[in-house]
């Protein structure tokens, strides 16, 4: 099974800071990786899928890049509504699986 | 507007069962595959079984494999996962998820969630 890896566990930041969270694959996932933002007590909300492609309704200060084993997801001008814990999730084989999480918290 | 509504959830007895739900609206449910996903207390996201389109292709984890059923009825929108020989680790939130492409032979690509409904395994 493929194991996902996401760094750091947890930031902080404050508003208006741009912020970047990695994602490795314990091998391959070509670009079969999605991008989540959870808030708590919320389900999860797709924000990036097929490693760069925006979800439709999701404000382009989100962005993703990255292929293979390491991706990158990147938050340009914090603002209060994007303190969540964020997840990714490969979906290039049986079974998928998700990233430990990142929890973006206000400095 | 694509709408999942999950229910069915409430506390059980360590080895009871449990039915939960997830009804769909909005989008032409018979084509697309769905999953369910966990999330135990202050936990990360766990991804529990998947069922194809027409409901002939299923998937488990192996942490449920064997005691976990999923199904669909296309007729009712509806999905549905059987819970049975339940655990404490079993505790969770439980959220279906839908495939974003139809009628794909490869699935996990989510793009819509349920609210999620609480399972509590305890004496």
């Amino acid at each position: 099974d493929i194991q996902m890896t996401q760094s750091p566990s947890s930031l902080s930041a404050s508003v208006g800071d741009r912020v970047t969270i990695t994602c490795r694959a314990s091998q391959g996932v070509g670009n079969y990786l999605a991008w989540f933002q959870q808030k708590p007590g919320k389900a999860p909300k797709s924000l990036i899928y097929a490693a760069s492609k925006l979800q439709s309704g999701v404000p382009s200060k989100f962005s993703a890049s990255g292929s293979g084993t390491e991706f990158t997801l990147t938050i340009t001008s914090l603002q209060p509504e994007d303190f969540a814990t964020y997840y990714c999730l490969h979906y290039y084989s049986h079974p998928p699986a998700f990233g430990q999480g990142t929890k973006v918290e206000i400095k | 507007e694509v709408q999942l509504l999950d229910s069915g959830g409430g506390l059980v007895q360590p080895g009871g069962s449990l039915r939960l739900s997830c009804v769909a609206s909005g989008f032409s449910f018979s084509s697309y595959a769905m999953s369910w996903v966990r999330q135990a207390p202050g936990k990360g996201l766990e991804w529990v079984s998947v069922v194809g389109d027409i409901g002939d292709t299923t998937y488990y984890a192996d942490s449920v494999k064997g005691r976990f059923t999923i199904s669909r009825d296309n007729s009712k929108n509806t999905l549905y996962l059987q819970m049975n020989s339940l655990r404490a680790e079993d505790t969770a939130v439980y959220y279906c998820a839908k495939d974003r492409w139809p009628n794909s032979g490869s699935y996990y690509d989510f793009d819509y969630w349920g609210q999620g409904t609480l399972v509590t395994v305890s004496s």
